[in-house]
């Protein structure tokens, strides 16, 4: 069983704040990694995609991966309210052909006024 | 537009009554998947499908059938549900490997009273 770690939450910043949410991953041979956003009742939307270390941004949105550490995060600048949501933290399967997907639990963002 | 297409969205019925949720994409995606998800467990794989006739389980698939007898539809069919079936399902495809993003179809809300 492939295990993907996220703080639960809720993470709770102020408008215009960084806010910072973590993942980690158990297996080893994971090769990518993606952030989804999901707001409340709705699907999850990919935010984000990252599959070497370092860092990749995307407008407010970066994601930082770390594999010796198989750590991964997502930053996100200048919160708005509008980015109040769950984040998912999603890591693929060791087999490159097979595409499963393993999710975290997901961490509750909530950003005030 | 590329969409992943679920059918009810909502429904509730009684223990033992089939049902059948369809999924259908437009994507020409080999790679599809059902989850549940519940508060506090996050998004769970239940089946999952690299292409025809080609399926497999996921972490919880007690109680579910699937099929996958053409490449763009996918449907769960629940043959006996049960009230710990009450949950959020999502259907979700993709292109196959392991760096390809999965879109999700906007989920299905299902009661079993």
């Amino acid at each position: 069983q492939k295990e993907v770690e996220q703080n639960s939450g809720p993470l709770s910043v102020p408008e215009g704040a960084i806010a910072s949410l973590n993942c980690t991953y158990s297996d080893r041979g994971s090769q990518s990694f993606f952030w989804y956003r999901q707001y409340s009742g709705k699907s999850p939307e990919l935010i984000m995609s990252i599959y070497s270390n370092g860092d990749k941004e995307d407008g407010r949105f970066t994601a930082q991966l770390n594999k010796a550490s198989q750590y991964v995060s997502l930053l996100i600048r200048d919160s708005q309210p509008s980015d109040s949501a769950t984040y998912l933290c999603a890591v693929t399967d060791r087999g490159s052909t097979l595409g499963r997907l393993y999710f975290g639990r997901g961490t509750q963002l909530t950003v005030w006024p | 537009e590329a969409q992943v297409t679920q059918n009810p969205r909502y429904l509730i019925t009684v223990t033992g009554k089939k049902l059948t949720v369809t999924c259908s994409q437009n994507m020409n995606h080999e790679y599809m998947s059902w989850y549940r998800q519940d508060p506090g467990l996050g998004l769970r794989q239940i089946y999952y499908s690299m292409n025809v006739e080609v399926t497999d389980k996921g972490d919880v698939p007690e109680g579910y059938k699937v099929s996958r007898k053409e490449k763009r539809n996918f449907p769960l069919i629940l043959e006996s549900p049960s009230p710990n079936q009450t949950s959020l399902y999502f259907c979700a495809s993709s292109n196959r490997g392991s760096n390809q993003p999965q879109h999700f179809g906007d989920g299905t809300r299902l009661s079993i009273l």
